[in-house]
């Protein structure tokens, strides 16, 4: 069984640093991209970036490349999503999901982990 | 903002069909690009609903369908039933940003 398993709920204070995770068991990991999509509270869902664990090869969304760094350690399995600075308008859940690199879709999703950013 | 814009909200009785549209432009859909299609309940993740314009993955009622014309998609829902009250999403591919993929802006499907 595909699963996706994320970290659990962070709160931090502007200007923290923060890394979250996904796990990914139930298939060859290697073999599909994963993305990141952020969804800010109330709001609808958008695209941050992909990465391939084989190569590491990464990809970001304009609007996110240079504030969020996407890393994957493919010896364990698991995709990273990691600021340096946080800042409020990071308040917002992150799903990673397993791309479909035929089609496109992302068939499989983490359980999200929601971020709070609040001095 | 979403390249791919959707309509706010649409609403139905049990049993009625209702729609939902995804209208992009030459650099997304009307390039090519498929389209899929999201089930969100809110406070869940998204679910796949339809994948490459018209797949439904197993497990997906047959109630739900897809198409894509021209710079446009849309999603069915007929027989609606209390359980489709959600948040739907459409994804395509944008060609004039980065690698991007993209999603529609959102419809909130009411079942009256």
């Amino acid at each position: 069984e595909v699963q996706l398993v994320q970290s659990g709920a962070e709160v931090r204070k502007p200007g923290e640093s923060l890394k979250i995770s996904c796990k990914a068991s139930g298939y060859r990991y290697s073999n599909y991209w994963i993305v990141w999509v952020r969804q800010m509270p109330g709001k609808g869902l958008e695209w941050m970036g992909i990465i391939h664990p084989a190569d590491s090869d990464t990809r970001y969304s304009p609007s996110f490349q240079g504030h969020v760094t996407i890393g994957v350690d493919k010896s364990i399995n698991t995709a990273y999503l990691q600021w340096s600075s946080v800042k409020a308008s990071d308040t917002a859940t992150y799903y990673c999901a397993r791309h479909l690199t035929l089609s496109g879709a992302f068939d499989y999703w983490g359980q999200g982990t929601p971020v709070s950013v609040s001095s | 903002q979403s390249v791919l814009t959707q309509p706010p909200s649409v609403s139905g009785a049990p049993g009625q069909r209702v729609s939902i549209s995804c209208t992009g432009s030459s650099s997304n859909i009307g390039a090519g690009y498929d389209v899929h299609w999201y089930q969100q309940v809110p406070g869940t993740a998204p679910k796949l609903l339809i994948s490459g314009n018209t797949n439904r993955p197993s497990g997906v009622p047959d109630r739900f369908s897809g198409s894509r014309s021209g710079a446009s998609a849309s999603l069915a829902i007929t027989g609606l039933l209390a359980e489709d009250e959600a948040d739907y999403y459409c994804l395509s591919y944008d060609n004039s940003l980065s690698s991007s993929r993209v999603f529609g802006t959102g419809t909130k499907v009411t079942v009256l």
